[in-house]
């Protein structure tokens, strides 16, 4: 049972333009929400995260909005670029559990230029 | 961010033999780390998580005794996979909570096993 999910495996945006990745939960023991941008053969390097209590948040060119009715998340890159491309995966903290984190599939960001 | 190595960062052995990998904090003391596994094009399962001092609670369907971890001091975990076998080919990360509320990766160790 797949408690986090990001359901487009791919996504390509042209330079300059947003990219919107998704990502749904089903589990409302979650607590924080977190972003990570991974290459292949690399560990993941967070980007950004978001208190299930707040509905935003923004950290310059990303942003990250949570809607919790419908157990859903965003993250936003405006604008977006080259080096932007790679494979983000949401990650959902579960609460009072010692910060384990349940990943979702992720998926595979290009930028055009 | 914090600063997560590990050790080695490619590793190739044969089938049945024992390989270890260490997971390092380098610039802050870690209670609690975390491994993870990713198989190719594939999400990052939690495979257990390693407090310093105690035995690691492993996940569920994760084998304790074929994945030793040992976390001995506040800055090193190590995960031992024995008797390994090519189905244990996989790439191998660990992780450590910072302030709470982040979670920093070290840059993870392919394993294959042949």
């Amino acid at each position: 049972d797949q408690q986090v999910k990001q359901n487009s495996p791919s996504l390509s945006v042209q330079e300059g333009r947003i990219s919107i990745l998704n990502c749904d939960y089903t589990n409302s023991m979650f607590d924080y929400f977190l972003w990570y941008k991974k290459y292949p053969a690399e560990g993941p390097t967070f980007l950004i995260s978001i208190s299930s209590i707040k509905d935003k948040n923004e950290d310059g060119r990303f942003t990250v909005f949570l809607n919790k009715s419908a157990k859903h998340l965003s993250l936003h890159i405006v604008p977006s670029q080259p080096g932007d491309s790679a494979v983000y995966f949401c990650a959902a903290r579960v609460y009072n559990q010692g910060g384990k984190l349940i990943f979702g599939q992720g998926t595979e960001l290009s930028v055009k230029p | 961010g914090a600063v997560v190595s590990q050790h080695p960062s490619w590793v190739i052995c044969k089938s049945g033999t024992s390989v270890k990998i260490e997971c390092r904090s380098l610039d802050f003391q870690a209670t609690t780390m975390f491994w993870y596994r990713q198989f190719p094009k594939q999400s990052l399962m939690l495979m257990a998580t390693s407090n310093e001092g105690s035995k690691a609670t492993y996940e569920q369907g994760v084998e304790k005794d074929k994945f030793l971890i040992n976390h001995a001091s506040l800055t090193l975990s190590t995960l031992t996979v024995t008797s390994a076998h090519p189905e244990d080919s996989s790439f191998y990360i660990c992780s450590t909570a910072v302030w709470g509320n982040e979670q920093y990766f070290g840059p993870g160790t392919r394993l294959t096993v042949t």
